[in-house]
């Protein structure tokens, strides 16, 4: 595709629930990033992937939060029984490979936890 | 902490001056990269600059990077309306081992008044 995208834009759910959160980078990008940007904290750092590995997974806040990548493409965000601590636009990024990239960024995912 | 802090944190300018924005972190980096983000939604990527380089230009945008004070500004001369946005730096510090992503500043607010 064009850039990278993610979906949903918008997620509202309910304290305890799981979510989904997708990622589409750009074709032929072999490194994929997920950052959560909360009022609070920021832009943070939480996971990167190398094709389907992800070398480090000590950025994600806690157990409850888990990704995966297949296919070297597509990759999912997964927030266990959401907490309101975790409202905060989610945002994907890629890169055509690791070291010292540009860091395309798609336009986030908007989640609230009531 | 941080490891890229902005200065200022908020900048309000007339339409047509330049708007200058600093940035400084604390280790050694691989580059430094510069972020728009109107909204709260949607980085941009504007420049990376690379640990050796000094001076990069890019329109009406110009980037310094001065690695012995660990400090970078980002120039915009001739500044209009549709610059108001949020600009951040970060700081790629990748040591071919883990995965740090990018480290991002809190941001500097850009306001342009007609």
């Amino acid at each position: 595709g064009a850039g990278v995208s993610q979906s949903p834009s918008n997620k509202v759910t309910e304290k305890g629930k799981d979510v989904e959160l997708r990622c589409d980078p750009i074709s032929g990008h072999t490194a994929l990033y997920w950052y959560r940007q909360s009022l609070g904290q920021g832009l943070e750092f939480l996971i990167y992937f190398q094709g389907n590995s992800a070398p480090d997974k000590s950025g994600l806040p806690s157990d409850r939060f888990s990704a995966e990548r297949t296919g070297g493409s597509v990759s999912t965000l997964t927030i266990q029984r959401t907490q309101q601590e975790d409202s905060a636009v989610y945002l994907c990024a890629s890169s055509l490979a690791r070291n010292t990239d540009t860091q395309y960024f798609g336009p986030g995912t908007r989640l609230t936890v009531l | 902490s941080q490891q890229g802090e902005e200065d200022p944190q908020a900048l309000s300018i007339q339409e047509g001056e330049n708007a200058t924005m600093n940035c400084s972190y604390k280790t050694s980096i691989n580059n430094l990269q510069w972020y728009r983000q109107n909204s709260g939604r949607g980085l941009v990527h504007l420049i990376l600059i690379r640990s050796n380089e000094r001076e990069k230009h890019s329109g009406r945008l110009r980037v310094t990077l001065d690695t012995s004070k660990k400090s970078s500004s980002l120039l915009i001369t001739a500044s209009r309306a549709a610059d108001t946005a949020s600009y951040f730096c970060a700081t790629d510090v990748w040591s071919g081992g883990g995965a740090d992503g990018l480290t991002f500043g809190k941001g500097t607010h850009l306001i342009i008044q007609p």
